[in-house]
């Protein structure tokens, strides 16, 4: 069973770069979707973007211009930039592993982190 | 951009049947996936295109997808089924994105 995990830092200044890591343990990170999900206390899930083990990417269009993703299999490990931050973008942030069947969808997911936004 | 509706909240009685909808625009069309969280946790896939259930998800979680509406049907509800459950379907019309509902949270009486 795959596993993933969520790590980097919990505060980051507003204006700064958020930057996580997902570590994936128990299969191979190659071949596969992976996605960053984030979801803000309270509030419902909102899925930032994807990449596949190739380098391309998808990511959402409201977030377009302050993401980038990308994945070093050597390490298993995928990651996260969001550039430019402000409150708003304080939330639980999870990685998930994405499956194409007949849609995308995620079997896996990390057990989140929470990144909050402040000075 | 592609809108899920879901209604905010569901409350069950024990042993009864829970019907979480989900509304989009010809949603019948598209592939639904359905995820439960409880507090404190991950999210957890528990019915993946319209109707399929991952290895380990009780036979009494159940989907059916068609024109405008998906559900998910939860059979027997028990008290630990209580969660925040999210619909989602992957956008590909323009750009590829992930969509999720609304979140409905369900309570057991």
């Amino acid at each position: 069973q795959v596993q993933l995990q969520e790590s980097g830092p919990g505060l980051v200044k507003p204006s700064e770069t958020l930057s996580l890591t997902c570590t994936v343990s128990g299969g191979s990170i190659s071949s596969y979707y992976w996605s960053w999900i984030r979801q803000p206390a309270g509030k419902g899930l909102e899925w930032i973007g994807r990449l596949y083990t190739s380098g391309s990417t998808n990511y959402s269009p409201s977030l377009k211009s302050r993401v980038t993703m990308s994945v070093d299999t050597s390490r298993n490990q995928f990651s996260l930039r969001l550039s430019s931050v402000t409150a708003a973008d304080t939330a639980v942030y999870y990685c998930a592993r994405g499956l194409t069947g007949y849609g995308h969808y995620f079997d896996s997911w990390g057990q989140g982190i929470l990144v909050t936004v402040s000075s | 951009s592609y809108v899920l509706t879901q209604p905010p909240s569901v409350s069950v009685a024990p042993g009864q049947t829970a019907r979480i909808t989900c509304g989009g625009n010809n949603i019948g069309s598209e592939s639904v996936h359905w995820y439960q969280q409880k507090p404190g946790q991950a999210p957890v896939l528990v019915v993946y295109d319209d109707s399929d259930r991952p290895s380990g998800i009780p036979e009494r979680f159940s989907g059916s997808n068609s024109g405008n509406t998906a559900t998910l049907t939860i059979s027997r509800v028990e008290a630990g089924d209580e969660a925040d459950y999210y619909c989602q379907v992957w956008d590909s019309s323009s750009d590829h994105r992930g969509v999720f509902g609304t979140g409905t949270k369900v309570t057991v009486l």
